[in-house]
């Protein structure tokens, strides 16, 4: 079975502090994605990747980047937190581009 | 614009009773059609997709769903429903991007309450 592991659950941050999100997957996926989960609006991609060193903005990239420097590991770097980004935080992987996500369990951010 | 529309946001049903979630979706081609569904506190559980063939496909946990190219929807059903359901329920589309690729796109879900 496919798993995909985001390193914290739950994390509170201070505005201004430059905060990483972890999400590894253990099922040699190509493809790797970052989502933010707020109610009302579903889920929102923010940035994905094709392929490792490979990122591509989504559709709400403003104030966030990525890494992907191992195939099996991909990073969401908030550079300097706001209070607007908190919210619950989802990694997903696939295989290729018609397979279906397979997601971590999520990381809920505060930032105060 | 592609787009994706869960037109309720909360559903209660009763222990037992059928289901039926509503999605819909605008694109000038078939996409590719998957629901999940989210318990409290987790990740999105895949229960079932639609690339071609069968419009009416079978998932997990008794789910079904049947696409209707006319009505552009992917409706998710359950016969019977146990209140082990009670979860949030999101359809995604997936769209082929001009440029290769593909890029996919969930609804803002539907919250099923689910009385005994």
């Amino acid at each position: 079975d496919v798993k995909v592991t985001q390193s914290s659950r739950y994390l509170v941050k201070r505005t201004g502090e430059k905060v990483f999100l972890e999400c590894v997957q253990d099922m040699d996926h190509e493809n790797m994605f970052w989502y933010r989960q707020d109610p009302g609006l579903g889920l929102r991609l923010i940035y994905f990747s094709y392929d490792v060193k490979m990122k591509e903005k989504g559709d709400i990239p403003e104030g966030y980047s990525v890494s992907r420097e191992k195939k099996e590991r991909f990073s969401l770097i908030l550079e300097s937190a706001s209070t607007n980004q908190t919210s619950m935080y989802l990694c997903a992987s696939r295989l290729t581009g018609n397979s279906p996500l397979h997601f971590g369990n999520g990381t809920r951010l505060t930032v105060t | 614009a592609q787009s994706v529309t869960q037109p309720d946001i909360h559903i209660t049903v009763s222990e037992g009773a059928s289901l039926e979630l509503r999605c819909n979706y605008s694109y000038g081609a078939t996409p590719y059609l998957f629901w999940y569904v989210q318990s409290p506190g987790q990740g999105l559980q895949l229960l079932l997709k639609y690339f071609s063939g069968d419009t009416l496909v079978q998932g997990i946990k008794g789910f079904e769903a049947e696409f209707k190219r006319s009505q552009s929807s992917f409706n998710l059903r359950k016969p019977s429903v146990h209140w082990s359901d009670a979860a949030e329920y999101f359809c995604a589309v997936g769209f082929i991007l001009t440029g290769g690729g593909n890029k996919l796109t969930f609804g803002t879900g539907t919250q099923l309450k689910v009385e005994l």
